[in-house]
């Protein structure tokens, strides 16, 4: 069966330092992978998607980037953190456009 | 653009109760519309997933409908439990690689 990991699970971090979050799946070969950030009482918000290894869409332009180094690693950084990336990370997987999308357990940005 | 609306924001019900979660969305060609559950802090389980040409799908005592023509669907929960507590999303599939999501729905099931 497949599986999504995120980590870390929370991670306060201050304005102006690096960022790196982390998903990897398992169980499947060559996903469409996505990177969603959700804030308080919104909807998710679509930041990356990727078709393979090396291959990313940015949805937003933003103080964000995404890379693929692996064909099942998913990678967010941001070189300079802002107050307002604070959020709800999540990452997701989908065998193919227009089917269910399968999200990992999330990681909790703090901002201060 | 595709927006999509989920009311209410929350609703608390006593066990038992049916109830019924409304989410519309603005364009109709979407491919498809899913229902998501998230519990607090953790990640999207998907739920139900309606293709475009399909009315409603049923799981359990879930079931989804789908009105295109009048940019809404609904999940209808029978028989609510306290374990049903939970964030319920609506997400309409536009094409590509985007997925449009609602700010979703906060269930509270009374014992």
């Amino acid at each position: 069966s497949q599986t999504i990991h995120q980590w870390p699970a929370t991670l306060v971090q201050p304005v102006g330092s690096p960022l790196s979050l982390e998903c990897t799946v398992e169980g499947t070969s060559n996903p469409n992978l996505y990177w969603y950030r959700q804030a308080a009482g919104r909807g998710l918000q679509l930041l990356f998607y990727s078709v393979g290894i090396g291959q990313i869409s940015s949805e937003v332009p933003q103080n964000l980037s995404a890379s693929r180094p692996q064909d099942r690693q998913f990678i967010l950084s941001s070189k300079k953190l802002l107050l307002s990336d604070s959020g709800f990370y999540l990452c997701a997987w989908g065998g193919g456009t227009g089917e269910t999308q399968y999200f990992g357990p999330g990681t909790r940005l703090l901002v201060l | 653009k595709q927006e999509v609306t989920q009311i209410p924001a929350a609703l608390s019900v006593p066990e038992g109760e049916n109830l019924v979660l409304n989410c519309s969305f603005t364009d109709s060609a979407i491919y498809n519309l899913q229902w998501f559950r998230q519990d607090p802090g953790k990640g999207l389980t998907s739920l139900l997933l309606i293709q475009s040409s399909q009315r409603e799908q049923t799981s359990g005592r879930l079931n989804a409908s789908l009105d295109k023509s009048s940019g809404r669907s609904t999940l209808y929960i029978a028989a609510s439990q306290p374990g049903d507590s939970a964030t319920y999303l609506c997400a309409a599939y536009t094409g590509g690689f985007k997925t449009i999501f609602g700010a979703g729905t906060r269930l509270f099931v009374k014992a």
